[in-house]
């Protein structure tokens, strides 16, 4: 039931980009995306709920393929700020988060 | 300013002691969930609670349990039965819709002495 996340890790240097992937083996309404500092409470980035519009703020942004039951983070031209540990969650009283992607932006 | 507090930050359990981690919310939410992280891990649900006075297990519920007496307290019981407890337990709540951004605490971290 635990949504499966790529890659583990990625390494960029500042102005760079990366996209996190989401995937699920279940059917989803809504996906949840949420960033986590060492040692921190993750925070809410997102969600994305299903037949919505693709989500973005700032240079952060996502999408939902309701039909693949897959979800994709985009971050453009990365800031240091944004190193740190990327978890999706899937939908439901009892959300299950992926395993988590571990971004570290170098400068 | 309305929130999540979890306390202690740091809890130390002792061989065969039982520990109980506190999660206070003034949120007004209905849902609340106690989540296991283990280092380089992910979230694991273990607990949750859609209303007042009822609750369900979730993945790792073995070794645990909780309370919810009230609609801002969450308490979650580390029993003796829990052979590896040392972790980051995080509590989080809701307003309980099906569809809806969980607001996370500070966390505990838990360790075995």
């Amino acid at each position: 039931q635990q949504p499966v996340q790529s890659p583990q890790a990625v390494i960029l240097r500042e102005g760079e980009d990366a996209v996190i992937n989401c995937s699920s083996s279940k059917a989803l309404y809504s996906v949840h995306w949420y960033r986590q500092k060492h040692g921190e409470a993750p925070v809410f980035l997102m969600i994305l709920l299903k037949g919505g519009e693709q989500k973005g703020h700032d240079k952060i942004s996502a999408s939902f393929n309701e039909k693949k039951q897959q979800s994709s983070l985009y971050l453009t031209a990365s800031q240091l700020s944004y190193s740190g540990t990327y978890f999706c969650g899937t939908d439901g009283y009892d959300m299950r988060f992926g395993a988590g992607t571990r971004l570290t932006v170098k400068p | 300013d309305g929130g999540i507090t979890q306390s202690p930050k740091y809890l130390f359990r002792k061989e065969g002691q039982n520990v109980t981690l506190s999660c206070e919310q003034n949120l007004n939410h209905d849902a609340m969930y106690w989540y296991r992280q283990d280092p380089g891990q992910g979230l694991r649900l273990i607990y949750y609670s859609q209303i007042v006075n009822d609750f369900q297990k979730g993945d790792i519920a073995e070794g645990y349990s909780v309370s919810r007496e009230k609609k801002e307290s969450f308490p979650l019981t580390v029993t003796s039965a829990q052979k590896n407890p040392t972790a980051f337990y995080l509590c989080a709540s809701s307003m309980g819709l099906e569809v809806q951004t969980q607001y996370f605490g500070p966390g505990t971290r838990l360790l075995v002495l």
